[in-house]
C-alpha cells in the first residue's frame, strides 16, 4: 500500500504571495498524481491531475510538478478563495487511492 | 447526472452499530470500485474500505478492519458499510465515493457520532 505524505500541515501566506505544497509518495506513482482543494463544508474539488494537467475551470495560478515520489503544488500568487485544504492523491497503484494527510494554507 | 446519497447516520452509543447505505444513480454502477471514505470533525481525509465492481475484493483501512464490513447490491445500485463496535474516534462525516481514476464522484457524506 502506498502511503503519500504532504508537508508543511499548515502554510500561512500572504494574499499576492507564492504557496508552494509538497506530497511524498512511499514508492513511485510515475506521473498518477492529482491535487485537491477542499473547503470547509463541501466535498475536495479536483485541481490537478497527471502531475501538472489543470482540470477543468481552475485558474492558471496554480501549477503542479513532479514524478516518481516527489511532486509540488504551486499556487502563484494566492487569492483570497485559495485559503483552503489541499489534498494529493495517487492513483498508479489501487486500491486504495492513497490521499496524504492535507495542507493548511491560511492567511498569514 | 452522477448522484450519490448517502444515509443511515446518525448518534450511537460507543460500542453500538450502525449501517451506512449509498443509493447510486446515473451511472452504470457494476462498472466502478466504490469507496467509502470519512472526514473526522477538522481533520483530514482518511480512507475506510473499498469495493470491487461485483463484490468480489474487498479492502479495509487498519483502523476499521475487523469491526466494519462493505458491500454492495449492483441490482439495487446500492453500496453500503455495516460498522460495528463503534467508537469516539470513529465520528466523521462518512462519505460514498464513486472511483474513477484521478477524478471520484463523492456523496454529500452522512454524519456520524459516536459518543455516551
Amino acid at each position: 500500500e502506498i502511503v503519500m505524505t504532504q508537508s508543511p500541515a499548515t502554510l500561512s501566506v500572504s494574499p499576492g504571495e507564492r504557496a508552494t505544497l509538497s506530497c511524498r509518495a512511499s514508492q513511485s506513482v510515475s506521473s498518477n498524481l492529482a491535487w485537491y482543494q477542499q473547503k470547509p463544508g463541501q466535498v475536495p474539488r479536483l485541481l490537478i491531475y497527471d502531475t501538472s494537467t489543470r482540470a477543468t475551470g481552475i485558474p492558471a495560478r496554480f501549477s503542479g510538478s513532479g514524478s516518481g515520489t516527489e511532486f509540488t503544488l504551486t499556487i502563484s500568487s494566492l487569492q483570497s478563495e485559495d485559503f483552503a485544504v489541499y489534498y494529493c492523491r495517487q492513483y498508479n497503484n489501487w486500491p486504495p487511492w492513497a490521499f496524504g494527510q492535507g495542507t493548511k494554507v491560511e492567511i498569514k | 447526472q452522477v448522484q450519490l446519497v448517502e444515509s443511515g447516520g446518525g448518534l450511537v452509543k460507543p460500542g453500538g452499530s450502525l449501517r451506512l447505505s449509498c443509493a447510486a444513480s446515473g451511472f452504470t454502477f457494476s462498472d466502478y470500485y466504490m469507496s467509502w471514505i470519512r472526514q473526522a470533525p477538522g481533520k483530514g481525509l482518511e480512507w475506510v474500505s473499498d469495493i470491487s465492481y461485483r463484490g468480489t475484493t474487498v479492502n479495509y483501512a487498519d483502523s476499521v478492519k475487523g469491526r466494519f464490513t462493505i458491500s454492495r447490491d449492483n441490482a439495487k445500485n446500492s453500496l453500503y458499510l455495516q460498522m460495528n463496535s463503534l467508537r469516539a474516534e470513529d465520528t466523521a462525516v462518512y462519505y460514498c465515493v464513486k472511483e474513477s481514476g484521478y477524478d471520484p464522484y463523492w456523496g454529500q457524506g452522512t454524519l456520524v457520532t459516536v459518543s455516551s
